[in-house]
């Protein structure tokens, strides 16, 4: 089944704040976040491992909660840059095939 | 990182023909590779992982007489749309894994090919 996103979409200012969550009915191993801009291909942002950790690349900052299957995206201070959809993609073990979220469009405004 | 290239980027091709797309890992050998298609505004769905040297494996619902997959290198997997018709228009993108040893990484996609049938 595929993990669900939500919210759908969202529009924002520049300079406001989005969480974009993402949950699965599966136990996982991973979770991998992406942003695919409109005709291209997804853009790798990062991975969690299970275990609960969080990781950040300078404004945007992802949590993984395995017990609740449950992973988060953080962008913080939107950047015009930052539209696009975003998509989480789930892993059941190490190097197992990624299934993808139902995802998320971010608009963001001037 | 990484790279995965993709080619075509795009194709026009008329019902009924066949069409080859291909995915190659530049820079890293890829055991595995995957194959996804994508509809307008909607996520990407993974119809088979490719494996080097053996069957691919499909997922349920997509037909694998009509989407074949060769994986006959470790840094080439070809994907080939057969008797297109315009419901196999989409987004088809591939993807694959550069383990380096490592226990997990990220997968790398290539530029996606976009595939209109006429």
């Amino acid at each position: 089944q595929q993990p669900v996103q939500s919210p759908q979409a969202v529009i924002l200012r520049e300079g406001e704040d989005a969480v974009i969550n993402c949950s699965s009915s599966k136990a996982l191993y991973s979770v991998h976040w992406y942003r695919q801009k409109h005709g291209e291909a997804p853009v790798f942002l990062m991975i969690l491992l299970k275990g609960g950790e969080q990781k950040g690349h300078e404004k945007i900052s992802a949590s993984f909660n395995e017990k609740k299957q449950q992973s988060s995206l953080y962008l913080t201070a939107s950047q015009l840059s930052y539209s696009g959809t975003y998509f989480c993609g789930t892993a059941k073990s190490s190097g197992d095939k990624l299934t993808f979220g139902t995802g998320t469009r971010l608009a963001v405004r001037p | 990182g990484a790279v995965v290239s993709q080619h075509p980027s795009w194709v026009i091709c008329k019902s009924g023909t066949s069409v080859k797309i291909e995915c190659r890992s530049l820079d890293f050998q890829a055991t595995t590779m995957f194959w996804y298609r994508q509809f307008p505004k909607q996520s990407l769905m993974l119809m088979a992982t490719s494996n080097e040297g053996s069957k691919a494996t499909y997922e349920q619902g997509v037909e694998k007489d009509k989407f074949l997959i060769n994986h006959a290198s470790l840094t080439l997997s070809t994907l080939t749309v057969t008797s297109a018709h315009p419901e196999d228009s989409s987004f088809y993108i591939c993807s694959a894994i550069d383990w380096g040893g490592r226990a997990n990484t990220e997968a790398f996609f290539g530029q996606g090919t976009r595939l209109t049938v006429v």
